[in-house]
C-alpha cells in the first residue's frame, strides 16, 4: 500500500539555520511527491511537488528531490527564516492527479529569532 | 488565489449530538472537494470524496451514515457527524480542486477542531 513516514518533530531552529525535514514513502507504481504547508490559521498550501524520480521541486527557497533508490523526498532549506514557522507536511499520489493523497503525520517547525 | 473557506474552526460538542462543518470554494467552482480526518500524531486520511449532484465515495472504514456528506452546489460541500462520540473528536479538513482544470492544485480549508465531551 501507500504510505508516508515524516520526521515527527517538532523542530526549533534559529534564524539563518539549515532545515532538514525527513519523509521516505512505500507506494505500489510510480507516484508524485508533495511537500505542504500550513501556516498558523491558514489553509495547507502546496509548497513544492515532483512528479518523477530525479526531479527536484523548489519553491521559497525550499528544495527536495525525488529519489527512487532510497524512496525519499526530504525537504531541504539552506536558511531559514521567523516566517517560515509552519506545519510542514510530505504527501504522496498516484499519478500526477494528486485526488487521493497520503499524507505523512506533519513535522511543526518553529524558528526563533 | 483560490480559496477554500472552512467553517467552523473550532466546535465543542456534547456526546449524542450532531455537527455540520461547512467547506466553501469562495472564487471558483469545485466538482469534487475532498475531506480529511486527522487524529493526535497521526497522518491526515482521506475520508470521502464528495461529488456534486451526486452520492459521495467514501474510503474503507469510514462509516457513511455516521460521516453525512452533502455537496448541494459547486461550492459548498458538508460534512455531518452525526451522533458524535468522543472518539470522533478529530481535526477534520476539506479540500477542492478547480472544476475542469486538470492537474490543478488541490486548495485546502483551515481545517475545523472537533471535541466530543
Amino acid at each position: 500500500g501507500n504510505s508516508v513516514t515524516q520526521m515527527e518533530g517538532p523542530v526549533t531552529l534559529s534564524e539563518e539555520a539549515f532545515l532538514t525535514i525527513n519523509c521516505t514513502y512505500t507506494a505500489t507504481g510510480y507516484p508524485s511527491l508533495f511537500w505542504y504547508v500550513q501556516y498558523p490559521g491558514e489553509g495547507l498550501q502546496l509548497l513544492l511537488k515532483a512528479t518523477k524520480a530525479d526531479d527536484k521541486g523548489s519553491n521559497k527557497g525550499f528544495e527536495a528531490t525525488y529519489r527512487k533508490e532510497t524512496t525519499s523526498f526530504h525537504l531541504e532549506k539552506g536558511s531559514v527564516q521567523v516566517s517560515d514557522s509552519a506545519v510542514y507536511f510530505c504527501a504522496l499520489s498516484e499519478g500526477t492527479g494528486a485526488n487521493n493523497l497520503f499524507f505523512g503525520t506533519g513535522t511543526r517547525l518553529t524558528v526563533i529569532p | 488565489g483560490a480559496v477554500v473557506s472552512q467553517h467552523p474552526s473550532r466546535v465543542i460538542c456534547k456526546s449524542g449530538t450532531s455537527v455540520k462543518i461547512e467547506c466553501r470554494s469562495l472564487d471558483f467552482q469545485a466538482t469534487t472537494m475532498f475531506w480529511y480526518r486527522q487524529f493526535p500524531k497521526q497522518s491526515l486520511m482521506l475520508m470521502a470524496t464528495s461529488n456534486e449532484g451526486s452520492k459521495a465515495t467514501y474510503e474503507q472504514g469510514v462509516e457513511k451514515d455516521k460521516f453525512l456528506i452533502n455537496h448541494a452546489s459547486l461550492t459548498l460541500s458538508t460534512l455531518t457527524v452525526t451522533s458524535a462520540h468522543p472518539e470522533d473528536s478529530s481535526f477534520y479538513i476539506c479540500s477542492a480542486r478547480e472544476r475542469d482544470i486538470n492537474n490543478s492544485p488541490l486548495h485546502f480549508g483551515n481545517g475545523t477542531r472537533l471535541t466530543v465531551t
